[in-house]
């Protein structure tokens, strides 16, 4: 089974500043992979980055990069230069795949995390 | 242009009645997701299909039924034995170990 923990309800961020919004995992599946999402007030699922369980370096898209540390199973998400626009919720999620590169079972997210930038 | 469309945006339930969501996609992805969304919570999955007329439940099926006969097309119907159905409902796409895609959303309320 799997399972996603986000500890954090809402985090603050002073606008410029570089936030880690933390996210847990657990799985029994070999091969797997890690999302975050944002989530604006409007309701929208915005894709940010993605790590593959065997990928040997962490992801980085612009601002965002995923601190991945797989021995302690976990995959937080780092914003540096944080900007107004950058207040929304924050779901981390996995989902596993085979070695052929095909995804199965569930794709699993966590409660979420509130980010509230402040100017 | 290539997505994932959810219609109704806002859908209206009486007491006792079923109602549908819709989900098309027009992305060629195999694998299929609904999830639902209380205000301020995270995504609870619905159901899962990862082939035409195949689907598995979620965490929180009851209440709820699809179906998977075209590859383009994953239907939600919100049965009336869901008590609490007031909720955003998500519907996803994806293929292969890529990011899901996600609709635009339904807001279900019941009057």
């Amino acid at each position: 089974a799997q399972k996603i923990t986000q500890t954090q309800p809402g985090m603050f961020v002073q606008e410029k500043e570089a936030v880690t919004l933390d996210c847990t995992y657990d799985t029994s599946d070999p091969s797997y992979g890690l999302f975050w999402y944002k989530q604006p007030s409007s309701g929208e699922m915005i894709f940010l980055i993605y790590q593959g369980s065997y990928d040997q370096q962490n992801a980085t898209e612009g601002r965002y990069s995923l601190n991945f540390q797989k021995a302690r199973k976990s995959a937080n998400l780092v914003i540096s230069a944080s900007q107004l626009g950058d207040s929304a919720m924050y779901f981390c999620a996995m989902g596993s795949h085979n070695a052929g590169g095909t995804s199965y079972g569930k794709l699993t997210f966590g409660q979420g995390t509130i980010l509230t930038v402040h100017p | 242009d290539g997505g994932i469309t959810q219609s109704p945006k806002y859908l209206f339930r009486k007491e006792g009645q079923n109602v549908t969501l819709s989900c098309e996609q027009n992305l060629n992805h195999d694998a299929m997701y609904w999830y639902r969304q209380d205000p301020g919570q995270g995504l609870r999955l619905i159901y899962y299909s990862q082939i035409v007329n195949d689907f598995q439940k979620g965490d929180i099926a009851e209440g709820y039924s699809v179906s998977r006969e075209k590859k383009e097309s994953f239907p939600l119907t919100v049965t009336s034995a869901q008590k609490n159905p007031t909720a955003f409902y998500l519907c996803a796409s994806r293929t292969g170990v890529a990011e899901a895609f996600f609709g635009q959303g339904t807001r279900l309320t019941v009057v």
